[in-house]
């Protein structure tokens, strides 16, 4: 199975700061890996999916790199509405997810 | 407006059963593949199993394998999650979601349901 290892699991950021989300893959999946965002409560919001790819709605902002087993996650200026837990999938073997990152106010 | 509506959950003693439904609407669901995620309270996300569009394939987690069952009704528009010998640790928000591909059994979920919540707990 493959294992997928998000660092770091809380971070701390003041709104206009930039953030940068790692995701490591236990082996190399390509490029089949999406992100999403989840706020309490509810469903998570697909981010960015085959690595890099913004969906469609999702705010220029966010942006994904990445190939084989490392790969990122950034947010370019904070914004008030992005305080939320991130994940990381992989899918080029079924599914696993990240264990999440929680993006806190400072 | 593409939906998914799960329902089904609820309370439930450790070792019986319950089966959850998740209802489409709003795009052709015979063509794409879903998949079962869930949520323990407090915790991150959990892939579940997988249904590919046609129903001929089927995966399952090794947390949930032989006792949970991933099935469709593709003119019903509808899918379900048979789970029995329930565990504590099955406590959980199960989720459907759709690949965002049609016919493509692995892929990014881009439609999530809103969850039904599972308690097993005597």
């Amino acid at each position: 199975d493959i294992q997928m290892t998000q660092s770091p699991s809380t971070l701390s950021a003041s709104v206009g700061d930039r953030v940068t989300i790692t995701c490591r893959a236990s082996q190399s999946i390509s490029s089949w890996l999406a992100w999403y965002q989840q706020k309490p409560g509810k469903a998570p919001k697909l981010l960015i999916y085959k690595a890099s790819s913004l969906e469609g709605g999702v705010p220029s902002r966010f942006s994904g790199s990445g190939s084989g087993t490392d790969f990122t996650l950034t947010i370019s200026s904070l914004q008030p509405d992005d305080f939320a837990t991130y994940y990381c999938q992989q899918y080029n073997s079924y599914s696993t997810f990240g264990q999440g990152t929680k993006v806190e106010i400072k | 407006q593409v939906q998914l509506v799960e329902s089904g959950g609820g309370v439930v003693q450790p070792g019986r059963s319950l089966r959850l439904s998740c209802a489409a609407s709003g795009f052709t669901f015979s063509s794409y593949a879903m998949h079962w995620v869930r949520q323990a309270p407090g915790k991150g996300l959990e892939w579940v199993a997988l249904i590919s569009y046609d129903g001929s394939n089927k995966y399952y987690a090794d947390s949930v394998k032989g006792r949970f069952t991933i099935s469709r009704d593709n003119s019903k528009n509808t899918l379900f999650l048979q789970m029995n010998s329930l565990r504590a640790e099955d406590t959980a928000v199960y989720y459907c979601a759709v690949v965002k591909w049609e016919f493509e059994e692995g892929g990014a979920f881009d439609i999530w349901g809103q969850g039904t919540m599972v308690i097993v707990s005597s």
